[in-house]
């Protein structure tokens, strides 16, 4: 167990749909970070945030989102979902933007 | 842009033996950290070792060793004593500010 949790665990939608996905950090990391793995793109980095700031920015389509809130929990916004979506979305979490990062378990999108 | 190849989509190896699993990355920076990822069947990432580039010493947990070599930007694992437990998809990755660059991913079988 890393410590890092993410829910749900798993996610059936339609296309079309918009969903959110939520990430609790480790205790006292302060950067959560946003993966995709899709069995055509690989494990591919989202986004990244800082204690609250968006830090750095990846291969992010414009329909999804991130924040990350005071908490230091952080959510992903995947809007207008299309069946390409389809993947195991990881949030990942370290002390800080050079530390270890220690992955969750991961929310299992399926669009159909 | 940085990229990191794993030429070995499928490794095997006898339990109790030895394997090495290669990596090579590009990149122009001077200051970058890599790493091994484990993803077993249950698809959790698991941080396997971790390099910094400026250390010449070899990390080494346990088991698991690296052979890094900065000049050629090649980074493998090798697997000691390799247990059934071993068997996964091995992940290397690479660092130079805080976003994960990862490999294409290399499935190791381990046979009784």
């Amino acid at each position: 167990d890393s410590g890092v949790t993410q829910t749900p665990k798993h996610l059936i939608t339609a296309t079309g749909q918009r969903v959110t996905l939520r990430c609790s950090p480790r205790s006292g990391d302060l950067s959560v970070y946003w993966y995709q793995q899709s069995l055509d793109q690989g494990l591919q980095f989202l986004i990244q945030y800082y204690n609250g700031e968006e830090r750095a920015k990846g291969n992010i389509l414009e329909r999804f989102s991130a924040q990350q809130f005071p908490d230091l929990h952080s959510e992903l916004n995947l809007s207008s979902l299309e069946l390409g979506d389809s993947a195991l979305y990881f949030c990942a979490s370290s002390v800080g933007p050079r530390d270890k990062q220690y992955f969750g378990p991961g929310t299992r999108l399926t669009v159909t | 842009a940085q990229t990191v190849t794993q030429s070995q989509p499928e490794m095997s190896v006898q339990e109790a033996e030895t394997v090495t699993l290669s990596c090579t990355y590009d990149t122009s920076e001077s200051d970058y950290y890599l790493f091994w990822y484990k993803q077993p069947p249950s698809r959790q990432m698991i941080l396997v070792i971790r390099q910094e580039a400026y250390k010449q010493q070899n990390a080494t947990e346990n088991r698991f060793s690296v052979n890094f070599q900065k000049a050629a930007k090649s980074f493998s694992l090798k697997i000691s004593d390799s247990q059934l437990g071993d068997a996964a998809m091995y992940f290397c990755a690479y660092a130079s500010g805080s976003r994960l660059t990862f490999g294409e991913g290399t499935q190791l079988t381990v046979n009784p």
